[in-house]
């Protein structure tokens, strides 16, 4: 299965200021995703990285405050803009090689505070 | 949307005893279950997957049993390791995970020596 690198590990970032987190895939990778987890909680999907069109976003998240890019197969970035107190939170990456679809990898995750 | 239920939220067993998760789904379009341990400060690691085509698969000490049905799943654990210790999350996806994964609240196993 795909190991991902994620980078920064964590950040402590200004309120107002942006912060770009990247996922790097040791392999070509058919699906990549970004989530968030909120100290002790569940997984939420922010959304779909496609690779050469734009992310697809799911309810509650807008591309002005998560913009994603994902030039091509191995790499993607996850931007948290003018971020406030509320967006501290551990964001991952995940990612699948194949058509088939399953075995879905986790990035170690970017733990961010904002103050 | 996919609502995905699971229950403990924390569970404690002696060594050697067996743990079993349950989760339950809303949709009944979903075709596609994982089970993930995460360990702190670390990301989810995925530990076994179903899909519904299938009713049951087990490696070695870890099981997962499917009943469509009554749209749950469990995850099943036998023979607990203290290294067993960890959060668990199940999943689902109504698109064998093509557009990514609704996750359960999470269960707390703590394996008491």
């Amino acid at each position: 299965s795909a190991v991902i690198s994620q980078k920064p590990s964590r950040d402590i970032c200004q309120r107002g200021t942006s912060l770009t987190i990247q996922c790097q895939v040791d392999s070509q990778v058919t699906m990549m995703f970004w989530y968030r987890q909120q100290p002790g909680q569940s997984l939420t999907l922010i959304a779909t990285a496609n690779q050469g069109s734009e992310a697809t976003y799911e309810s509650g998240f807008v591309i002005d405050k998560f913009p994603i890019s994902r030039p091509n197969l191995t790499f993607s970035t996850l931007t948290v803009s003018n971020m406030s107190p509320e967006d501290s939170s551990i964001y991952l990456c995940s990612a699948a090689a194949g058509t088939g679809v399953s075995g879905y990898t986790f990035g170690s995750g970017t733990r961010l505070t904002v103050v | 949307g996919e609502n995905v239920e699971q229950h403990p939220s924390t569970l404690s067993v002696q060594e050697g005893d067996s743990a079993v998760i349950k989760c339950t789904y809303s949709d009944s379009a979903s075709n596609y279950f994982p089970w993930y341990k995460q360990e702190l400060g670390k990301g989810p690691q995925l530990i076994i997957d179903i899909r519904s085509n299938v009713g049951e698969k087990k490696d070695q000490r870890i099981a997962v049993t499917l009943n469509k049905t009554a749209k749950h799943f469990s995850l099943h654990i036998t023979e607990t390791q203290p290294e067993d210790s960890a959060v668990y999350f199940c999943a689902a996806s109504t698109s064998g995970g093509a557009d990514g994964l609704t996750f359960g609240k999470g269960t707390h196993l703590i394996i008491q020596p």
